[in-house]
């Protein structure tokens, strides 16, 4: 079965400081990790996934198989950063089928 | 390109009545995934349709059924309406073959009464 876990519901930090979006997963095959990001009243949407191995918008996230976690981490928030983050896991063989943790709302304040 | 659309944006229902849901994808894609949010939850899938066929399905009852249509365009629909079913319905579409990023729309929000 396949598990996301996110185990911070809020989180809150001032501009300028680093942040730390933790995401924890269960899943026995190889799977493919990713951060979707909502800003207020917009749509869901791709942050970056692990395959990629960039950096966008400042955040970055690497995959650790041994701790089967997937952080998202930002050396200096910034109040445009304020959004509600999901980590979302899809299998090797789930055609894209994907599932996602509960969220983590950042505020960032100024 | 407008991306994933969904329609229509705001429903209420009566319990027990039937609902169905539309979805168009963005340009190009071929695979359509439905998806339930709950209020304070993440998106839980629903299913999936690839060449008008439900590819794979999440742990939903059958009240929830769907289709596919040639131009990829897609429906949800649901019977016998419970309270439970209030959420955000979220439709999202793919390209079928290698790492493709899913698009999301902005949702139907549905309310049972």
């Amino acid at each position: 079965a396949q598990r996301v876990t996110q185990p911070e519901k809020l989180l809150s930090v001032f501009k300028g400081a680093p942040v730390e979006l933790k995401c924890n997963y269960s899943y026995s095959g190889s799977p493919e990790l990713f951060w979707y990001v909502q800003y207020s009243r917009q749509r869901l949407q791709l942050l970056l996934r692990h395959i990629s191995r960039e950096s966008i918008k400042g955040f970055t996230a690497d995959l650790n198989k041994g701790e089967t976690s997937f952080h998202l981490k930002k050396p200096f928030a910034q109040e445009e950063d304020s959004a509600m983050y999901y980590c979302a896991l899809a299998g090797g063989t789930s055609y894209g089928k994907l599932t996602f943790g509960q969220g983590t709302i950042l505020t960032v304040h100024p | 390109d407008a991306g994933v659309t969904q329609s229509p944006t705001h429903l209420i229902k009566t319990r027990g009545q039937q609902v169905t849901l539309r979805c168009s994808p963005k340009s190009g894609h071929d695979t359509v995934s439905w998806y339930q949010q709950a209020l304070g939850q993440g998106p839980q899938f629903i299913f999936q349709y690839y060449e008008e066929e439900e590819r794979q399905r999440g742990n939903f009852p059958d009240r929830f059924s769907g289709h596919q249509f040639p131009n990829y365009s897609s429906e949800l629909n649901v019977n016998a309406l419970l309270l439970g079913d209030s959420a955000l319905y979220l439709c999202a579409s793919s390209q079928t073959g290698g790492n493709t990023e899913a698009f999301f729309g902005q949702g139907t929000r549905l309310t049972v009464v």
